[in-house]
């Protein structure tokens, strides 16, 4: 099975909140990432949450981990059409002073107006 | 540059010739990483460097892929014998130290 499991697809009406749900399978991840991937552009790194960490908040933008179920997710407050994207969740384990990201599948977030 | 440039940003080969694919990082980034994406799919490991050592090249396919680094800044990933399997956008990305920076990557189409 893949070691970071994410649902493919969301739809929500603009001005909802989005959660975004992701699992992952490495109890010893350090870091969990989220990366927003927009048509045609790179991956932009939204927010990252050290193991250690429980949530944390920036802006819009809520990141929720728990780590005994190894269940991370990303809320979107006040979801706008420019959210519309694919989002990526991704795990990552020190590894000679060098963070490697394992990344899941993606989910599409659709916006509808 | 303020991010990680990548070149060309769209690559058509035929079946056979050898690629060069550029990676400049964000200045000051030690850390080195290379990506394969298909369609649907997220980022596939391939290699990473510090500075100009080859610290992991396990994600690789297999031996027609080869990656280097030499002065510890630009990047180039090197396919030979290029295969339609190879299709696919190829990323690179660069940290300091546990957050990754990508760049909007190269678009291999093998025909």
């Amino acid at each position: 099975g893949e070691d970071v499991e994410q649902s493919l697809f969301l739809s929500v009406r603009e001005g909802d909140s989005s959660v975004i749900n992701c699992t992952y399978t490495d109890s010893s991840s350090t870091y969990l990432y989220w990366y927003k991937q927009e048509p045609g552009a790179g991956l932009q790194l939204l927010t990252y949450i050290f193991s250690n960490m429980d949530m944390k908040q920036d802006q819009r933008l809520t990141v929720l981990l728990n780590k005994k179920d190894k269940h991370l997710s990303l809320r979107i407050a006040d979801t706008q059409t420019g959210d519309s994207a694919i989002y990526f969740c991704a795990e990552s384990i020190e590894t000679g002073g060098s963070y490697i990201p394992t990344f899941g599948r993606g989910t599409s977030l659709i916006v509808h107006p | 540059g303020a991010g990680v440039s990548q070149s060309p940003r769209y690559k058509v080969t035929k079946r056979g010739q050898d690629v060069a694919l550029r990676c400049d990082p964000i200045s000051g980034h030690v850390s080195l990483y290379w990506y394969r994406q298909a369609l649907g799919q997220g980022p596939e490991f391939l290699t990473y460097f510090n500075y100009e050592a080859q610290q992991d090249k396990s994600g690789l396919p297999n031996d027609r892929f080869s990656a280097e680094r030499p002065e510890g800044s630009i990047s180039t990933l090197t396919i030979q014998r290029t295969e339609q399997r190879d299709s696919a956008m190829y990323r690179c990305a660069s940290s300091a130290p546990f957050a990754q920076h990508f760049g909007d990557g190269t678009r291999l189409s093998i025909l």
